[in-house]
């Protein structure tokens, strides 16, 4: 089946300590996005990729980074976790026809 | 005012009743609107989309849009228990065909 998959599941860093999620997709789809959402909260969207332009939100700390070196794969850095990055981390994808968005299961990240 | 408004909840409804979860959002320039379902813990997956004014029906679930009162509802017949969780509405942005603005969602609590 075609799906969306984040690698790993739970991430546990220390504060300060460089870590890396990543996503693979097998859809095909042109746009990934990376989202960070907060207990209760709404997913924030942090950036996403249009094929191969990334698009970068104004409000999106420097501290998070992002690459896609190829359609299927995509992966969120964060350079420096501190305890207020402690979220789901969440991959999306979509084609540019608006058809709405595929997420992949999330990784849960715990900064200590 | 947020972009996108939702009753936080929770819901609560007995099981087998209608329930019913309201959105407004205010970007006049949204085309398409997405209904998605998220248990605590998990990633969203959407259930609904909904692109013109009218009722969108897909077997016990039902979205509602009305644009010129930027308004979209999502009515779930016959609530089972596993239906509680937190739904996300979640229009297009205006100035984009594919980029989602995501509502913090209501949460539903379907009693047995």
């Amino acid at each position: 089946d075609a799906m969306v998959i984040q690698n790993p599941r739970y991430q546990v860093t220390q504060f300060g300590k460089p870590v890396t999620l990543s996503c693979s997709q097998t859809l095909n789809h042109n746009v990934m996005y990376w989202y960070q959402q907060k207990s209760s909260q709404a997913p924030k969207l942090l950036f996403h990729y249009y094929d191969k332009d990334f698009n970068n939100e104004a409000d999106t700390p420097d501290n998070f980074q992002s690459r896609r070196p190829n359609t299927s794969f995509c992966f969120l850095d964060i350079r420096s976790p501190g305890l207020g990055d402690a979220a789901m981390y969440l991959c999306a994808t979509s084609s540019r026809t608006g058809s709405g968005y595929t997420f992949g299961s999330g990784t849960r990240l715990t900064v200590v | 005012q947020k972009e996108v408004e939702q009753n936080s909840g929770p819901l609560s409804v007995p099981e087998g009743a209608i329930a019913s979860l309201n959105c407004t959002y205010s970007d006049r320039g949204s085309q398409s609107f997405f209904w998605y379902r998220q248990y605590s813990g998990k990633s969203p997956e959407l259930i609904m989309s909904i692109y013109s004014n009218g009722d969108k029906e897909d077997g016990r679930f039902t979205a509602q849009l009305n644009k010129a009162s930027q308004y979209v509802s999502l009515l779930i017949r016959d609530s089972q228990p596993s239906d509680s969780a937190t739904y996300l509405c979640a229009p297009t942005r205006g100035d984009s065909s594919y980029k989602l603005i995501f509502g913090s969602g209501t949460r539903l609590l379907v009693r047995p």
